[in-house]
């Protein structure tokens, strides 16, 4: 069955950085393209970014644009969310999400806490 | 891009109906048949309930089902049961390759 292991969450000071992993199993990982969607306290899901299969063609919202970077390697079945400059209101359970073929998300993880905090 | 507009709460007695909207712009909602539903209880992994504005996934009950009407999306639970008691959230293709989030909507079964 396809399992999405989202880590790498914690605790960070403002201005800090991250690296967030999402571990892939039970389907072919190199054939779907990946996203990463974060849900902020009190707030609802808020689409961050997607990797298309062979990683050469990236999207970000623009509320991380030039901050977060995504990558994935296909060798290790693992997506990955590289994240700088870390603001206070980028606190929130960041999920990753495996896409379907009709703009949707079929599969997502339980999701990793980040805390920007002083 | 600003989030789709849900209601932030809706309620119903186990076998009653209950229907959420999602309402967006042109440019998201009304502009692609491409809305889906997730279903998410806290702690816990979203969950697709509905996409293509009216398609169910494997799995899904027929209880749930979606619709659209211009800018508006809708998903409708019927003979709602205690574990439909989560936060269910809309979404849809927004142009560009980016998607849109509503804003969430709590379903409490009474």
């Amino acid at each position: 069955q396809v399992q999405l292991v989202e880590s790498g969450g914690g605790l960070v000071k403002p201005g800090g950085s991250l690296r967030l992993s999402c571990a892939a199993s039970g389907f072919t990982f190199s054939d779907y393209y990946m996203s990463w969607i974060r849900l902020a306290p009190g707030k609802g899901l808020e689409w961050i970014s997607y990797i298309i299969t062979s990683g050469s063609a990236i999207y970000y919202a623009d509320s991380v644009k030039g901050r977060f970077t995504i990558s994935r390697d296909n060798a290790k079945n693992a997506l990955y969310l590289q994240l700088n400059s870390l603001r206070a209101e980028d606190t929130a359970v960041y999920f990753c999400a495996k896409h379907s073929s009709s703009w949707s998300f079929d599969y997502w993880g339980q999701g990793t806490l980040v805390t920007v905090s002083s | 891009q600003s989030a789709l507009t849900q209601p932030p709460s809706a309620s119903g007695s186990p076998g009653q109906s209950v229907t959420i909207s999602c309402t967006g712009t042109s440019s998201d909602v009304g502009g692609y048949n491409y809305v889906s539903w997730y279903q998410h209880h806290p702690g816990k992994a979203p969950k697709l309930m509905i996409y293509e504005v009216s398609k169910r996934p494997s799995g899904v009950p027929d209880r749930f089902s979606g619709s659209k009407s211009g800018n508006t999306a809708s998903l409708t639970v019927s003979g709602l049961q205690a574990e439909d008691e989560a936060d269910y959230y809309c979404s849809s293709h927004a142009g560009s390759n980016h998607y849109v989030f509503g804003t969430g909507t709590k379903v409490t079964v009474l």
